[in-house]
C-alpha cells in the first residue's frame, strides 16, 4: 500500500531557510502536496507539484521532487515566527478517492 | 465565498456510546471526504461521499457511517464509541471526485470518548 514518511521535528533560527523533507513509496502518485497545521486548526494547504515537474516555487515555498528517489522537499526561505506548526506531505494517485498523508514535521522557529 | 465549516468543535463522549458530526461544504462543491486524525499522527482517510453516495472507503469498521444531503453537507456518525475514536475528524469537500481536484479542509471537530 502507500506509505508517506517525514522526519518529526526541525528546529531553525528565524530568517534562516527550512528544508522538510518527505519520502513516499506509491510510484503512481500523481499530485504531492504540502499542508500546514497550527495548534487546534484544520490543514491548510500550502502548495503541491505534479508529479511530472522537478521543481515549484512560490514566493517564500519551494518544492522539490526526485521521483526516481520518491523524495519529495519543502524549502520555506526567510523562515518566520509565524512559520511554526505542522507540515505534512501528502500524496495522491490517478484512481484513488484519498490523500496519504504522513505523521508530520513539527517545525520550530527561535527567534 | 464560505469554507468548509464543521459542527461541534469539541465534544466528549463516553464509551460505548454514539455521536454525529456535521460538515457543510464550500459552496459548488459536491464531494466530502472525512478524515481521522489521532494525536501526533497525519490524517487517516475514513471515507468519501460524492452526490449523497459513498464514493470509497478507507480501512474503518462499519460502526463508521456517513451521509451526505442534497445541498451537500455531510455527517458522520459512530456507534458504539471506544476509547481509540478519541481524534481530530476533518472534513474535506472539493468541487469533484478527479485526483486533480483539491480537497478544502474544515477546521475539524476533536472528540475525546473516556
Amino acid at each position: 500500500g502507500e506509505d508517506v514518511e517525514q522526519s518529526l521535528f526541525l528546529s531553525v533560527r528565524e530568517g534562516d531557510s527550512s528544508v522538510i523533507n518527505c519520502t513516499y513509496t506509491d510510484s503512481s502518485s500523481t499530485y504531492l502536496y504540502w499542508y500546514k497545521q497550527e495548534p487546534g486548526a484544520g490543514l491548510q494547504l500550502l502548495t503541491y507539484i505534479f508529479s511530472n515537474m522537478d521543481m515549484k516555487q512560490d514566493q517564500r515555498l519551494t518544492v522539490l521532487l526526485n521521483k526516481k528517489d520518491k523524495h519529495l522537499s519543502l524549502r520555506i526561505a526567510d523562515t518566520q515566527t509565524g512559520d511554526s506548526a505542522i507540515y505534512f506531505c501528502a500524496e495522491r494517485g490517478r484512481g484513488r478517492r484519498a490523500l496519504t498523508f504522513g505523521s508530520g514535521t513539527r517545525l520550530q522557529v527561535q527567534p | 465565498e464560505t469554507g468548509v465549516t464543521q459542527s461541534p468543535t469539541h465534544l466528549i463522549k463516553t464509551r460505548g456510546q454514539q455521536v454525529t458530526l456535521r460538515c457543510s461544504s464550500q459552496s459548488g462543491h459536491n464531494t466530502v471526504s472525512w478524515y481521522q486524525q489521532a494525536l501526533g499522527q497525519g490524517p487517516q482517510f475514513i471515507f468519501q461521499y460524492y452526490r449523497e453516495e459513498e464514493n470509497g472507503r478507507g480501512n474503518f469498521p462499519p460502526r463508521f457511517s456517513g451521509l451526505q444531503f442534497p445541498n451537500y453537507s455531510s455527517e458522520l456518525n459512530v456507534n458504539a464509541l471506544e476509547l481509540d475514536d478519541s481524534a481530530l475528524y476533518l472534513c474535506a469537500s472539493s468541487p469533484g471526485t478527479g485526483f486533480y481536484n483539491e480537497q478544502f479542509f474544515g477546521p475539524g471537530t476533536r472528540l475525546t470518548v473516556l
